[in-house]
């Protein structure tokens, strides 16, 4: 079965302080991928990667950075010196490949910057 | 142009009335998905849509009769409903396949009374 474990419920940080958002994942497949989405207040959710199973490399983008670990089956979000704007719910997906359309998405992470 | 747009923004509806949503991406892609998400919860996947033929459909109550008229539009429409179904509902479209990253619209907030 497939499985995606967020288990921060929710997270309050002041601004311009560092966050990392954790995600745990299960599968058995050997071809899977990961995504993180953002949610703002607003309700549109807004694709911000994509890693696949076979790419461990880390990957940042501005102050967004992903560690992807495979040995322990996490792919954490971290924001760096976050804003006000940053305040948002963020789910973690996993699919399973070509074959399925369906994401496991975790429960989410309500992160809440304060200024 | 990376936009999925939805309509109308909100919907209030009584238990007898029929209603429609629409969604529409230009995006040149062939799957088109419709989600259901309750306060405080993850989307829940409710229909896919995969070149334009009904894919997914995750036991969805009848009253939900989702459609897709052509590679660009996906409707759901909405008749009897119940004040459960209230809930914001999510189009999403990507390239055919799982390992694709899914592009949400805004969504419609429904209330149902």
């Amino acid at each position: 079965a497939q499985k995606v474990t967020q288990a921060q419920t929710e997270i309050s940080v002041v601004e311009k302080e560092d966050v990392t958002l954790d995600c745990v994942y299960e599968t058995r497949d050997t071809t899977y991928y990961l995504f993180w989405y953002k949610q703002p207040p607003s309700g549109e959710l807004v694709f911000l990667i994509r890693r696949n199973s076979f790419d461990e490399q880390n990957e940042i983008s501005g102050r967004y950075s992903w560690n992807f670990q495979k040995s322990t089956s996490s792919f954490n979000f971290t924001i760096t010196a976050s804003q006000v704007v940053d305040s948002a719910v963020y789910f973690c997906a996993l699919s399973g490949g070509s074959g399925t359309y369906k994401y496991i998405f975790g429960t989410g992470t309500r992160l809440k910057v304060l200024a | 142009d990376t936009e999925v747009t939805q309509t109308p923004k909100h919907l209030v509806m009584g238990m007898t009335n029929k209603k429609s949503l629409k969604c529409e991406q230009h995006m040149g892609h062939r799957a088109m998905y419709w989600y259901k998400q309750k306060a405080k919860k993850p989307p829940e996947l409710m229909f896919v849509y995969s070149y334009e033929k009904l894919s997914i459909n995750e036991s969805v109550p009848s009253r939900f009769s989702p459609e897709c008229p052509n590679s660009s539009l996906l409707n759901l429409h909405l008749h009897a409903l119940q004040p459960e179904d209230s809930a914001l509902y999510l189009c999403a479209s990507s390239q055919v396949g799982g390992r694709y990253e899914q592009y949400f619209g805004p969504g419609t907030r429904l209330t149902v009374t």
